[in-house]
């Protein structure tokens, strides 16, 4: 199992270009969440996907918008980049539900974005 | 009151000693705590989960947790240089299923 996947590695982008980071994940989890991580502010929630068809904002959405393309894939796309979306772009999955023993966040490796 | 506060250190010991790092949760609410590892330029990690007060063990790390109190605590014994990196504190709040909220995090350094 590959886990938790993410593409790209690394990416500069010029402002207002649009991308999009990719995350897939092969555990069955139900659902999948993406934050970033800035230094000194620990890690932010963007936005999660409950279940496969629904999506919430979290405490950072402002300029990003998600799709949960099937239960593996959630997808985050910046539509026109600005310099404060510079950061390092965590997708996690976990399998959700009251069994305790699965509440375990995984992360993939993660997405170095840079805005000029 | 910041959700989840931790001392952002640095906290450094030496080799073989106890490191403590600590959190503070303001939900009262808060059902579950979790403490990830983070290396430099890695993803973070799981390293333990706690639900209940008192204390869990697994091999070197202790999490001790004290509702009343409102904060979780992470204890690593006979530390080691390996276990230098930055210590995150996660709160799942209650009423909520599927988010984690996560303190800045502790970076601990160990001395050889």
């Amino acid at each position: 199992n590959a886990g938790v996947t993410q593409t790209p590695k690394f990416q500069v982008l010029k402002t207002g270009q649009s991308m999009t980071l990719q995350c897939a994940q092969d555990m069955n989890h139900n659902s999948m969440y993406w934050y970033r991580q800035d230094p000194g502010m620990g890690l932010r929630l963007i936005y999660y996907s409950a279940s496969e068809g629904t999506t919430d904002k979290g405490e950072v959405p402002n300029g990003y918008n998600v799709s949960r393309l099937n239960k593996r894939e959630f997808s985050l796309r910046l539509e026109s980049a600005a310099p404060s979306q510079t950061s390092v772009y965590f997708c996690a999955s976990f399998s959700g539900g009251d069994k305790r023993l699965l509440e375990t966040q995984y992360f993939g490796p993660g997405t170095r974005l840079l805005v000029l | 009151q910041k959700e989840v506060e931790q001392n952002s250190g640095p906290l450094s010991v030496p080799e073989g000693a106890i490191a403590s790092l600590n959190c503070t949760y303001s939900d009262r609410g808060s059902q579950s705590f979790f403490w990830y590892r983070q290396y430099s330029g890695k993803s973070p990690e799981l390293i333990m989960f706690i639900y209940s007060n008192g204390d869990k063990e697994d091999g070197r790390f202790t999490a001790q947790l004290n509702k009343a109190s409102q904060y979780v605590s992470l204890l690593i014994r006979d530390s080691q240089p390996s276990d230098s990196a930055t210590y995150l504190c996660a709160v799942k709040k209650g009423g909520s299923n599927y988010k984690l909220t996560f303190g800045k995090g502790t970076l601990l350094t160990v001395n050889p």
